[in-house]
């Protein structure tokens, strides 16, 4: 069924380094994958997404890579400030479906 | 540019009430989806609503219905309230895209956050 498995679950970067989150999903017919940033109470925000007929995509200092034979798509982020650390969660969709599939969040923390 | 706004922010019930939640669409959007979020989770799908009309549903039991406005504003009601439909409520609006499901880009709103005792 439709699934999207995300890791790690917790990431604790350096100020300045780099974070990479991996999602992975089960449907080759996914064609959509956004990236959402939640802060604590907050509503998921939209930060980056890409559609399956492209395989990088950047905004800054945040990219996105789809690998769609391995089914994977993963966020980068470089050089982190603080203000990064929150809840990051991938999703998909699939071209017979309107519903976001998310996976189960990754909690960033950036140390000062 | 007004983005996705949604009330009641908070609301506390008790078991076996009904409760209605509202949201309002980013402006131009006309398509607008339920999520629901349990702490730690991510959103689960409720349901989807365009032209007024329920389009796709995830697994949530009849309990949960919607309505769209002819404005593409929505409503959730969640009827018989148990304990386990405590958590946060998210709408999100998108516009419809001609090239068909899987592509839209769904922002959110801030949510209520449903408190059952």
């Amino acid at each position: 069924g439709e699934n999207v498995e995300q890791h790690p679950s917790t990431l604790s970067v350096q100020e300045g380094d780099s974070a990479v989150i991996k999602c992975t999903y089960s449907d080759s017919a996914s064609n959509y994958f956004p990236w959402y940033k939640q802060e604590l109470g907050k509503r998921p925000q939209l930060i980056i997404d890409i559609r399956s007929n492209v395989g990088e995509k950047k905004d800054q200092r945040i990219a996105v890579t789809l690998n769609k034979t391995a089914k994977h798509f993963s966020l980068h982020i470089t050089e982190t400030q603080p203000e990064d650390s929150a809840v990051y969660f991938c999703a998909a969709s699939w071209d017979s479906s309107y519903k976001l599939i998310f996976g189960s969040g990754t909690r960033l923390l950036v140390r000062p | 540019d007004a983005g996705v706004t949604q009330s009641p922010t908070h609301l506390i019930k008790t078991r076996g009430q009904q409760v209605t939640l509202r949201c309002s669409p980013k402006s131009g959007h006309d398509t607008v989806s339920w999520y629901q979020q349990a702490l730690g989770q991510g959103p689960q799908f409720i349901f989807q609503y365009y032209e007024e009309e329920e389009r796709q549903r995830g697994n949530f039991p009849d309990r949960f219905s919607g309505h769209q406005f002819p404005n593409y504003s929505s409503e959730l009601n969640v009827n018989a309230l148990l304990l386990g439909d405590s958590a946060h409520y998210l709408c999100a609006s998108s516009l419809a895209r001609w090239e068909g499901p899987g592509l839209e880009t769904q922002y959110f709103g801030p949510g209520t956050r449903l408190l059952v005792l």
